[in-house]
């Protein structure tokens, strides 16, 4: 069965430094990826997805995320967050054929810190 | 862009009621999924539909049915709600293609007191 582990409940950083939050996944076949970020009161919005090619895979807002095979890891990163950037982030995993059984992680609340 | 639309942002039910939440989208998506998001839990799949009159449980069908009458139109129904309920809902349509994505609607927090 497929699972993803976001081991981290919460994370605060101060605005201006840079941001890792950390996704690990398990599927039987090649992952179909995804972050997607969730504002208060809002629905969820995609900021990048990956299935092959490049394992850096750039997205909206100015993140990026980093897959690695071997660790079984879809991390997300940005070099320099903006306040605007809080607010909770989910990642997930699918087939590529059906992106509708997604299975998300628990997710990840960002706090920014002026 | 694919617009998703949730009936209501807020709803606040008493034990026993009938609740219908109601799901729009407006780009021809054959597939349609309702989803409850709880604290600490992420995410999980209630039900799924995949054409007209066409349903399948999720992961955590209990206590929930669907009506999916016309293609952009999806309801999820809790005949009997329970306090256990009490959650936030939200809507998701996907276009049936390869290396698509979901699209979700803004939630609908629903309190069952």
């Amino acid at each position: 069965a497929q699972s993803v582990t976001q081991p981290d409940i919460h994370i605060t950083v101060s605005e201006g430094a840079s941001l890792e939050l950390r996704c690990n996944y398990s599927y039987g076949a090649t992952p179909y990826l995804f972050w997607y970020v969730q504002s208060p009161g809002q629905g969820l919005q995609l900021l990048l997805k990956y299935f092959s090619g490049d394992t850096l895979v750039q997205g909206i807002k100015g993140f990026e995320a980093e897959f690695k095979r071997s660790q079984s890891s879809f991390n997300l990163r940005k070099p320099s967050v903006h306040w605007s950037d809080a607010a909770e982030y989910f990642c997930a995993v699918a087939s590529y054929t059906n992106a509708g059984k997604s299975t998300f992680g628990d997710g990840t609340t960002l706090t920014v810190k002026p | 862009d694919v617009k998703v639309t949730q009936s209501s942002r807020y709803l606040v039910k008493r034990t026993g009621e009938k609740v219908f939440l109601e799901c729009v989208q407006d780009m021809d998506h054959e597939n349609m999924f309702w989803y409850r998001q709880d604290p600490g839990l992420g995410l999980r799949l209630i039900y799924f539909s995949y054409d007209v009159k066409m349903k399948e449980k999720g992961d955590i069908p209990e206590g929930y049915s669907v009506s999916r009458e016309k293609k952009e139109r999806f309801s999820l129904i809790l005949e009997s709600a329970s306090t256990n309920q009490t959650s936030m809902y939200l809507c998701a349509s996907y276009a049936g293609q390869r290396l698509e994505k979901l699209f979700f609607g803004s939630g609908t927090q629903l309190s069952v007191l």
